[in-house]
Parts: C-alpha cells; sequence; structure tokens
C-alpha cells in the first residue's frame, strides 16, 4: 500500500484481556518497528524486525508482550493480560535500509484498558 | 548505545516569527539525522533529514544544520504558521546499528 496501515485504530479492553495489534507495512520495506507512546510521552522503542526475524527485542516491557512478522510483511504485537499501565499509542514503523532513509509511521492503535 | 537529548521540550513563538529546536548525540559514528513531525492523533511524520557528509539542507520554510565537531543538530522554522503547531522529534542512527534513537520531542505552540 501506500503507506503504514494500521489496525484497530481504537482499541478498548477489559483488564485481563488479551488483545492483539496489526500492522501492515509499506510493501518491499524489509525493517518494521513497534513504539509505544503513552499519553504526551515520547516514543518508547518495543522490538524490530528485519524480515521476518527480530534481531532487537529489547523494549518489551515484560513477557505479557510478544510480535510476530510473517511473509515479510504484516506483523501482529500481541499483549495477554492486558493491566491499565498498557494504555498507550502503538505506533508501527516500516523502512528501507535498517531506517537509514527514515521510518515511515503509521498513525497508531490506541489501546485503552479499563 | 546512541542517546539523543532535545531541546526545549515546549515552545511558544509568535506567528510569523522563527523557531529553533536543538538536539544532541553521544555517538562520533552517527550519520543520519532525521526530524518528525506529529500531529494530534497521527503518527510521526518525516519532514526533513541530513545526512553527515553536509552541514545545511533547508526545505521552503524548514532547514536543518549539522555540526558534527559538537555533535549537535538543530531544526529552524521560519515564517511560521499556525499549522506548524505539532510535537517534533529528533532522532539519530549510526549505519552500523539498526534502529533510530528518537529525542524526547518539542512541543510546538504558534501563537496567532
Amino acid at each position: 500500500g501506500a503507506g503504514v496501515s494500521q489496525s484497530p485504530s481504537n482499541k478498548v479492553t477489559e483488564k485481563g484481556k488479551d488483545v492483539e495489534l496489526r500492522c501492515d507495512p509499506i510493501s518491499g520495506h524489509t525493517a518494521l518497528y513497534w513504539y509505544r507512546q503513552s499519553l504526551g510521552q515520547g516514543l518508547e522503542f518495543l522490538i524490530y524486525f528485519q524480515g521476518n526475524s527480530a534481531p532487537d527485542k529489547s523494549g518489551l516491557p515484560s513477557d505479557r508482550f510478544s510480535a510476530e512478522r510473517t511473509g515479510g510483511s504484516v506483523s501482529t504485537l500481541t499483549i495477554q493480560r492486558t493491566q491499565q499501565e498498557d494504555s498507550a499509542v502503538y505506533l508501527c514503523a516500516s523502512s528501507l535500509n535498517r531506517g537509514q532513509n527514515g521510518y515511515t509511521f503509521g498513525s497508531g492503535t490506541r489501546l485503552t484498558v479499563v | 548505545g546512541e542517546n539523543v537529548e532535545q531541546h526545549p521540550s515546549t515552545l511558544s513563538v509568535q506567528e510569523g516569527d522563527s523557531a529553533v529546536i536543538k538536539c544532541t548525540y553521544s555517538d562520533s559514528a552517527s550519520n543520519y539525522f532525521p526530524w518528525y513531525k506529529q500531529e494530534l492523533g497521527k503518527g510521526p511524520q518525516l519532514i526533513i533529514d541530513i545526512r553527515s557528509n553536509v552541514g545545511e539542507k533547508k526545505d521552503q520554510r524548514i532547514a536543518v544544520t549539522l555540526n558534527k565537531t559538537a555533535k549537535h543538530f538543530s531544526l529552524h522554522i521560519t515564517e511560521t504558521q499556525p499549522e506548524d503547531s505539532a510535537v517534533y522529534f529528533c532522532a539519530a542512527i549510526n549505519f552500523g546499528n539498526e534502529k533510530l534513537t528518537f529525542g524526547t520531542g518539542t512541543r510546538l505552540t504558534i501563537i496567532p
């Protein structure tokens, strides 16, 4: 597609439930990144994919968070047993050449845990 | 690893005046420096970037300068307009690394 697509755009879930967030990167972009942005805060790195492998998972806050990427394209970020502190905007970005030409971000998924 | 500091965290300027946002980085091997603009409810968008072999780059009302010796780079917006109001993020990357390191953001408000 023309841009990075994320779905859903908004998600409200009850504490303790699992959620899946989806990212469709730009076609041909081999690198894919997940970031988290809490209200009024900066960009917190979560995980990076090169192709289908994840060389850097250092930002995942706990073992409740996991992500996968299939076919070198779509990625899913899964949060198990959601907590209120997981409420944030989850941003996905993709790039050519490992970010050496900048990232293209999606519009994000706003997750609210009630 | 790389560390990027960004100042100020908030900035208010009168419409028509200039705005300057400054960033410093720690890794002298960093060689690509993009700037992103984030409007309310949207993802960050790349507005301008600069590579380490260039000292300055300009695109209409936006310019970026890079001082490799001092390890700092700045975003300059001239003749500011209300639509420039947004959060701006700087970032840096070393070609040997695999992800951008972002600054903490500057909330720019243009006062009509």
